[in-house]
């Protein structure tokens, strides 16, 4: 069983395009997490999420929008992709009350 | 906000040596580090943590110590093996509010 869980892994689309990356865990965790990974390796916070709602939001353009249906899934749309939004971006969750973030295996994101 | 640094950025030892990895922060009031492992291609996987009530964390062949004064916190690998080769980050944070992630150090290990 993949505790969290990132669809699709590979997306590779078009400058000016539309795009939604999904998250589900099912580790029953209060908090999830989107950060983007860039070519350098370098990891950054982006959102977060506590139990559907909004907590953080580290200046990131608002081409992004997250969305928490419920506390078990965290989607990321984007849009009007740029090609600097190429990137491998991961979902990561973790419990209330305890410190360890588990990540999903990532989704390569790469807009030509 | 915090700031984490990491050194060195690559790092290549025999295999059975020891590699050390340092991170410094900046915010005095984080108080949870983390280690993460990241192979080629995967995800990144916790490995070890300390909390800033405690100065040294030992796994196995991994450890973790922390200054608080200093803002500096360590990972130690003894006898690291070649399935040691991966990028390895550091974190803080104050209370999981967010983790902020050094830049990473990539570890080679030869046999």
């Amino acid at each position: 069983d993949t505790a969290v869980s990132q669809t699709p892994k590979y997306l590779v689309t078009q400058m000016g395009n539309d795009k939604s990356i999904k998250c589900e865990q099912n580790l029953g965790h209060d908090t999830m997490y989107w950060y983007k990974q860039d070519s350098k390796k370098f990891l950054k916070i982006m959102f977060s999420y506590n139990n559907k709602e909004l907590i953080i939001n580290e200046t990131v353009p608002n081409r992004f929008s997250p969305k928490s249906p419920d506390k078990a899934h965290l989607n990321l749309h984007i849009n009007s992709l740029e090609l600097g939004d190429s990137a491998v971006y991961f979902c990561a969750s973790s419990p209330k009350g305890d410190y360890g973030y588990t990540f999903g295996s990532g989704t390569r994101l790469t807009v030509v | 906000g915090e700031n984490v640094e990491q050194h060195p950025s690559t790092l290549s030892v025999q295999e059975g040596d020891s590699a050390v990895i340092k991170c410094t922060y900046s915010d005095s009031a984080s108080n949870y580090f983390p280690w993460y492992k990241q192979e080629l291609g995967k995800r990144p996987q916790l490995i070890i943590d300390i909390r800033s009530n405690v100065g040294e964390k030992k796994d196995q062949r991994i450890a973790v110590t922390l200054n608080k004064t200093a803002k500096h916190f360590s990972l130690h690998i003894t006898e690291t093996q070649p399935e040691d080769s991966a990028v390895y980050f550091c974190a803080a944070s104050l209370n999981t509010d967010k983790l902020i992630f050094g830049t990473g150090t990539r570890l080679q290990v030869f046999p």
